[in-house]
């Protein structure tokens, strides 16, 4: 149980199009998801935290315009990329959380690695 | 300061051998200490969970927390090259609120057969 996925798994792209990353959580339904971005050798780094239904909740320094986030159900959020360049290229991870979590567990998809050309 | 401070490596260790990682932490308000294992280009999976101070055991893996230290370990016994991987500890302060979790940079780990 608790399986999340994504995809594309991975994607590459022209500078300046928009990509957009789906994260579903396959057995369990997510009240909240997360949206980090990890470089090379470095670790996560929280972007957004969605609740079904809600506005986003961005991290400081993370362009809301630029990273859109919709999370139309209990099971699916999505991540777009907007006018994408090559610094945005990265290994893009989502996470969900329970509404059964006994504490605050995060189970995480297999992440999405974007190349912007 | 960064909220949690964890050591990056690289570590290389020998098959066989004991592992200790190691993290500390700055909030005194995290109150729950997770281990999570990341191999290549996958995302993080759940190793170990401890609420407050103390071990817990499972398997060849052991997880240590010293909250008056703001201190937590893993230990990794009869280490194998499976268990090459980055290895990430991550805290929190609420059981079930909007809290989020915070995340130490990672410890790459080799180990070699």
């Amino acid at each position: 149980g608790a399986v999340v996925s994504q995809h594309p798994s991975w994607v590459i792209c022209k500078s300046g199009t928009s990509v957009k990353i789906e994260c579903r959580s396959l057995d369990f339904q997510a009240t909240t998801m997360f949206w980090y971005r990890q470089f090379p050798k470095q670790s996560l780094m929280l972007m957004a935290t969605s609740n079904e239904g809600s506005k986003a909740t961005y991290e400081q320094g993370v362009e809301k315009d630029k990273f859109l986030i919709n999370h139309a159900s209990l099971t699916l959020s999505t991540l777009t990329v907007t006018s994408a360049h090559p610094e945005d290229s990265s290994f893009y991870i989502c996470s969900a959380r329970s509404l059964l979590a006994a504490y605050n567990e995060q189970f995480f998809g297999p992440g999405t690695r974007l190349t912007v050309l | 300061q960064k909220e949690v401070e964890q050591d990056p490596g690289p570590l290389s260790v020998p098959e066989g051998a004991i592992v200790s990682l190691n993290c500390t932490y700055s909030n005194s308000a995290f109150q729950y200490f997770m281990w999570y294992r990341q191999y290549s280009r996958k995302g993080p999976e759940l190793l170990m969970y401890t609420y407050s101070s103390g071990n817990k055991e499972d398997g060849r893996f052991t997880a240590q927390v010293d909250k008056s230290s703001k201190y937590i370990s893993l230990f990794i016994r009869d280490s194998q090259p499976s268990d090459s991987a980055t290895y990430l500890c991550a805290m929190s302060g609420d059981q079930t609120g909007a809290n989020n979790l915070f995340f130490g940079t990672g410890t790459r780990l080799t180990v070699i057969p």
